[in-house]
């Protein structure tokens, strides 16, 4: 089936550092979705991206589908101790609502 | 507005036991998922439904595992008999249309 390559799997980071994580497949997504997973709760969505070579922002996160549809990136900029937690992206194949998930990048911040 | 929620929150059964979640989804959301997610993996689709109707049940085992959206609302999903492989959580999950979807805080199910 479907997969996502997600990476990093773990990031440790000091308090104020700026965060990369991407995910890349060998099948086109026509919607990319970043997750964030605290213990103990369901998947937070963060950002939503409909559109090939959307950029999208929300407070300190960024997010961009890439060109070949195959590809998403999540920045975090001067990280904070609530940032930590599990990233999961998600991808939508076209015409399907069916998710498929990255396995998730767990961050870790050293205050 | 109200998020997707699930209960119960724990549950602790012993193997070939039965199990039942339940899950009520963002009002007017037609869409419902079930997933399973096993510890340090991403989430895994069980079961969609388009309103009462089943989209998609591939992945769901169903030697054991049944759903059901009888009023096109609430939801929920039941394990008979329960395997040690089945300890997990159970994220409920709901979208307007072919968009972003919304999860519940999930069921965390030990079996022993």
């Amino acid at each position: 089936g479907q997969q996502l390559n997600q990476s990093p799997q773990s990031m440790f980071i000091q308090e104020g550092e700026d965060v990369s994580m991407n995910c890349t497949s060998s099948s086109i997504f026509n919607t990319w979705l970043w997750y964030k997973q605290d213990p103990g709760e369901g998947p937070v969505l963060l950002i939503a991206l409909y559109k090939a070579g959307e950029l999208t922002s929300n407070g300190r996160l960024t997010a961009q589908f890439g060109i070949t549809r195959k590809d998403s990136f999540l920045n975090i900029s001067a990280s904070i101790p609530s940032d930590v937690g599990i990233y999961f992206c998600a991808g939508q194949l076209l015409g399907a609502q069916k998710l498929v998930f990255g396995q998730g990048t767990r961050l870790t911040i050293n205050p | 507005e109200a998020g997707v929620a699930q209960s119960p929150r724990y549950k602790i059964i012993e193997k070939r036991q039965s199990v039942a979640f339940w899950c009520n989804p963002i009002s007017g959301h037609a869409t419902l998922y079930w997933y399973q997610q096993i510890l340090g993996q991403g989430p895994k689709l069980l079961i969609q439904f388009q309103n009462n109707g089943v989209v998609d049940d591939s992945q769901l085992p169903k030697d054991r595992f049944s759903a059901e959206r009888l009023k096109g609302v609430d939801s929920t999903l039941k394990i008979q008999p329960a395997k040690l492989e089945d300890s997990a959580v159970y994220l409920c999950a709901s979208s307007l249309d072919m968009g972003a979807q919304y999860f519940g805080p999930g069921t965390r199910l030990l079996v022993l």
